[in-house]
């Protein structure tokens, strides 16, 4: 069984920053199954990333995923307030525990 | 515009059962994969079980196998979760999923809350 761990869990940063988060696997996987969620509190999860590197509709060009094997990558270039959520890799039907972007 | 719509949720003592419902609206129901995740007050996403579109394969997170059964209606244009036997552990947030591909989810109902107490 796959696990997926997400580093680090929380990061507190402000406006402007750029941001890389990971996600690791406990054993390779197929990047077309790699997939980025966001979610803000009280609010279901909302699919950012598929494929390892493809934007959902409607995600600003900001959000960036990438990698290969078992080291993935989802990059925020320059941090809005609205992006201050916890975001969620996956992998086929296994999820990483979740980063939490906190406000500086 | 894809809705998913989940009810069904609510106050459950420990050891009863209970039947969550996701209507579906906006796209070819019968044409996807449906999947339940779930969320545990304060923590991560945990897939649940999903459900083809013909209603032929299914499957179910072994931890809950024998427990949860997963099913649906093409014609209601629903689907169904049947829980019993159920724990305080599986005191969650319930959210119906449309299933694009091996797990990419790409709508998300609101989701219903299921407490499990005494």
């Amino acid at each position: 069984e796959i696990v997926l761990t997400q580093s680090p869990g929380t990061l507190s940063l402000s406006p402007g920053e750029r941001i890389i988060l990971s996600c690791r696997a406990s054993q390779s996987v197929t990047s077309d199954y790699l997939v980025w969620y966001q979610q803000k509190p009280g609010q279901a999860p909302r699919l950012l990333i598929y494929g390892a590197s493809t934007r959902a509709t409607g995600i600003p060009d900001r959000f960036s995923g990438s990698g290969s094997g078992t080291d993935f990558t989802l990059t925020i270039s320059r941090l809005e307030p609205e992006d201050f959520a916890v975001y969620y890799c996956q992998s086929k039907y296994t999820f990483g525990q979740g980063t939490k972007l906190e406000i500086k | 515009e894809v809705q998913l719509v989940e009810s069904g949720g609510g106050l459950v003592q420990p050891g009863g059962s209970l039947r969550l419902s996701c209507a579906a609206s906006g796209f070819t129901f019968s044409g996807y994969w449906i999947s339940w995740v779930r969320q545990a007050p304060g923590k991560g996403l945990e897939w649940v079980a999903n459900i083809d579109g013909n209603g032929v394969e299914k499957n179910v997170v072994h931890t809950m196998n024998g427990r949860f059964t997963i099913s649906r209606d093409n014609a209601r244009n629903s689907v169904y979760l049947q829980m019993n036997s159920l724990r305080a552990e599986d005191t969650a947030v319930y959210y119906c999923t449309r299933d694009a591909i091996w797990g990419r989810f790409d709508y998300w109902g609101q989701g219903t809350l299921v407490t499990v107490s005494s």
